[in-house]
This record gives structure tokens, C-alpha cells and sequence, in this order.
């Protein structure tokens, strides 16, 4: 079976501040996806970033980065001088090969305060 | 551009009386999800369709249906709403194959409000 665990559930910080959110998973495949989305307040999910689980390389874009590490299951994802915009809920999820079904952490809650 | 279209944005419907929602997609994927988010949840799944192939969430309440009458089209049918089913309801879509959910493409989502 397959888990995520978004264990902060809100976090706030001041604008141009870097934040990093925490995610950890659960999977008995050696195969697998993780994504991030955002979901802003006008709820659409919009797709950050996929990792497949044979690639731990760190990956940076522009402010966004992402700290994929196998030994401690987890896939942490930081915001860079944070920005009024980033403002959002953010859920981190998992896909196992040959599944057809992607399974979402429970999201954190990410308010930038100008 | 290719995209997942999700009609209508807003829907408001009365308690017990049957709602559809529709889906399309123009990129030719072989699979559609639905999936029903209430406020402050995570997504939650409840089926999705393999090319004709649907395949039911265990826990998903009979009180929902779904049909796919073709590749491009997936409806949500809520046979009788009650005040339990608002949520924003997802359809997304993906390649499928033996790579899996290797990413999915989301609609923008339809919120439906039960009065």
C-alpha cells in the first residue's frame, strides 16, 4: 500500500523568507512517481514537478527546489524568497508503476505574509 | 491546446436531485479519474476508467456513477446528492500503460454546492 504523510499542516512565513515543505512516503515498489501540486484558493491543481524513484538528483527551478532522498523516504520541496503568489495549499503524492492511481498527502497550507 | 475541460465550473443542485458532471479531454489518454476533494482533504479517488475498463474505489458510495461513452468524454453522475456530497469534484487524465499514474493532467474542477 501506498502513503504520504504531509506532516505540517499550515505554515506561515514572511514574504522573502524560504520555507520547505516536508513530505514522506510509504511504498513497497522500487518503482515509483512522487509529484507536488499547488492548489491555489481558486482550486484547480497545478502540476510542479514529477521524480521517478531511479532519479535522487536535487532539481532547482527558478525559486522552487526539491530534495529527493530514498534513504529516508522523503521528497522535500523549498521555496526560495517566498512570495505573496506562492500563497496556496501544496500536496505531495505518490504513483506506483503499474498502478493506475496516484495517491495525495493530506497537503500543507502555505500563507505568505507580505 | 490540449487539455482536460471540465464543465461546468459551478454547479448547484438540490438535495436529491440526480447531477451530472462532465469531462473532457483532447489528449488522448487512455485513462480519466475522478476524484472528490472536500474542503481542507486531499484529493480523494473514487474510480476511474481504463479505456472502457471502470474500476471502482472500494469505498466509493453506490450513490455515485460514472460512464465513458468515449475516449474524450467522462461523466460523474450523483444519483441523489445529499448535504455530505459538496465538494470540488477533479477529473484528471493519464497515458496509462505499465508506467502507471506516471502524471496526471487535471481539470480546473467543477464545485458543487447541495441546498
Amino acid at each position: 500500500a501506498q502513503k504520504v504523510t504531509q506532516a505540517q499542516t499550515e505554515i506561515s512565513v514572511v514574504e522573502k523568507e524560504d520555507v520547505t515543505l516536508d513530505c514522506v512516503y510509504e511504498t513497497r515498489d522500487t518503482t515509483y512517481y512522487l509529484f507536488w501540486y499547488k492548489q491555489p484558493p481558486s482550486g484547480e491543481l497545478v502540476f510542479l514537478i514529477r521524480r521517478n524513484s531511479f532519479d535522487e538528483q536535487n532539481e532547482i527551478s527558478g525559486r522552487y527546489s526539491w530534495n529527493f532522498q530514498k534513504s529516508t523516504s522523503s521528497f522535500n520541496f523549498t521555496i526560495t524568497a517566498s512570495q505573496v503568489v506562492d500563497s496556496a495549499v501544496y500536496f505531495c503524492a505518490l504513483s506506483e508503476a503499474g498502478y493506475q492511481k496516484v495517491t495525495f498527502g493530506t497537503g500543507t497550507k502555505l500563507q505568505v505574509i507580505p | 491546446d490540449a487539455m482536460v475541460i471540465q464543465n461546468p465550473r459551478y454547479q448547484v443542485t438540490q438535495f436529491g436531485k440526480p447531477v451530472t458532471l462532465s469531462c473532457s479531454q483532447t489528449l488522448n489518454h487512455n485513462v480519466m479519474y475522478w476524484y472528490q476533494q472536500k474542503s481542507s482533504q486531499a484529493p480523494k479517488l473514487l474510480f476511474h476508467y481504463y479505456d472502457k475498463d471502470f474500476n471502482n474505489e472500494a469505498d466509493t458510495p453506490d450513490n455515485f456513477q460514472s460512464r465513458r461513452p468515449n475516449t474524450s468524454f467522462c461523466f460523474l453522475d450523483i444519483r441523489s446528492p445529499g448535504l455530505g456530497d459538496a465538494a470540488m469534484y477533479l477529473c484528471a487524465t493519464s497515458r496509462g500503460g505499465d508506467r502507471g499514474a506516471a502524471g496526471y493532467t487535471f481539470g480546473s474542477g467543477t464545485r458543487l454546492t447541495v441546498v
